[in-house]
């Protein structure tokens, strides 16, 4: 079946540090990959997507490239700010608007 | 666009009462919602997909006696946790899901916290 592996956190960045979340997969055929950010108390909000192979989702300085050969799809930040703390969730969905598998979430705090 | 709401956002109740959570697509048509279940520092759990005017499908594991989903509208869809016990407690949060190459993709509501006393 599918499934969305992350790095355990929380991550722990200074103001203005470099930002990389690991993000791999398992799926059959060609998934679509997103990147979703959960506040405090809210739900979630979709960051980046990606629907096919060596695209580039990007919103808010966040990127992530599909990158099929290695099944990754890991999010980077060139200067992370305080705002940013947030839980990231990598997921996929077989085809785009159908069923989403999340990964595990990855915390974030960045200090000032 | 793509707005998706959830009433209440934060109930509290007393052992062995019905809570029931809406969720509303504010400025499109849901044809699939979502309900899933996110406990503290957890991720996201599918409890069931309901398309408008069918009955819902509940992933495994999910009593669908305990938690009753009616997508009665193509902007409604509604959860009610029945006889609801502190184990219920959690984070629900709903998605919408709606037709046509715009809105092909998944929106979340605010989440609904639940607490059982």
């Amino acid at each position: 079946g599918n499934s969305v592996t992350q790095m355990e956190g929380p991550v722990t960045l200074s103001e203005e540090a470099f930002l990389t979340i690991n993000c791999t997969y398992t799926a059959t055929g060609y998934p679509s990959l997103f990147w979703y950010v959960q506040y405090p108390g809210e739900g979630l909000q979709l960051l980046l997507k990606a629907t096919k192979a060596d695209d580039k989702g990007s919103n808010k300085g966040f990127e992530a490239t599909y990158r099929k050969e290695t099944t990754s799809f890991h999010l980077e930040k060139g200067s992370v700010q305080v705002s940013d703390s947030a839980v990231y969730f990598c997921a996929l969905s077989p085809s785009a608007g159908n069923m989403l598998t999340f990964g595990g979430g990855t915390r974030l705090m960045v200090k000032p | 666009g793509a707005v998706v709401s959830q009433h209440p956002s934060w109930v509290i109740c007393k052992s062995g009462t019905s809570v029931k959570i809406e969720c509303r697509s504010l400025d499109f048509q849901a044809t699939t919602m979502f309900w899933y279940r996110q406990f503290p520092k957890q991720s996201l759990m599918l409890m069931a997909t309901s398309n408008e005017g069918s009955k819902a499908t509940y992933e495994q594991g999910v009593e669908k006696d305990k938690f009753l989903i009616n997508h009665a509208s193509l902007t409604l869809s509604t959860l009610t946790v029945t006889s609801a016990h502190p184990e219920d407690s959690s984070f629900y949060i709903c998605s919408a899901r709606g037709s046509g190459s715009s809105y092909n993709e998944q929106f979340f509501g605010p989440g609904t916290r639940l607490t059982v006393l």
